[in-house]
């Protein structure tokens, strides 16, 4: 069984720049979320797909926004890159069934925003 | 609204003691809990969860939490550290149906020799 991946796992962005992370779903997951962690933070909700639409979102403005693709694998594009987008990106896949919330994490995307 | 909130942001303890790592949450519907462990570098990795089943719940690693209703807590238990326990720990809440979670803001885990 095949994990979360996701890719890169490092990048490094100007200000005012704009950014695509991916994301692979666990295979038979149908649900993919993301989380943004700034250093020393819990990660924050950022937005959820299910099913190729947008399923419930976080505090985050509208230049952060995402796809989610036939096959489950996912999108994070980031417009318009400021300073305090420096964070690592988490994606997680689940499959979705009341009862079992479990999601299962990838390693991890680290954006450095100069 | 839902929330957690994590005691302690850096706990010690010596190789063999008993690691204890509190929580406490706010929930205005039945709470799933979670106890993720996150290593540098690394996403993050369930070690247990809560689902409204027993209230011991034991997870990998040798860890174990305990829901209690009445005292609004899922403190995280291991009776004896071991070096490879030092980590950062989140505690973390969602709901029924929409899958989001909230997270604390994560404890770490040092284990002296």
């Amino acid at each position: 069984e095949t994990g979360v991946t996701q890719s890169p796992t490092h990048l490094i962005k100007t200000r005012g720049q704009q950014v695509t992370l991916r994301c692979s779903s666990q295979s038979g997951h149908n649900t993919v979320s993301w989380y943004q962690q700034a250093l020393g933070q819990g990660p924050q909700f950022i937005f959820q797909y299910y099913r190729e639409e947008e399923n419930g979102r976080g505090n985050f403005p509208p230049r952060f926004s995402g796809l989610q693709f036939p096959n489950y694998s996912s999108e994070l594009n980031v417009n318009a890159l400021e300073l305090d987008d420096s964070a690592l990106y988490l994606c997680a896949s689940s499959y979705w069934t009341s009862g079992k919330n479990e999601q299962f994490f990838g390693p991890g995307t680290r954006l450095t925003v100069l | 609204a839902q929330s957690v909130t994590q005691l302690g942001s850096h706990v010690s303890v010596s190789e063999g003691a008993l690691v204890l790592l509190r929580c406490n949450y706010s929930s205005s519907v039945p709470p799933y809990l979670f106890w993720y462990v996150q290593y540098p570098n690394q996403g993050l990795q369930l070690l247990l969860k809560y689902t409204s089943a027993a209230t011991l719940v034991k997870g990998i690693n040798g860890f174990e939490a305990e829901f209690k209703k009445s005292e609004t807590s899922f403190h995280l238990t291991k009776p004896s550290a071991h070096m490879s326990d030092a980590a950062e720990y989140f505690c973390a809440v969602t709901g029924t149906g929409f899958q989001k979670l909230v997270f604390g803001t994560g404890t770490r885990l040092l284990v002296s020799p």
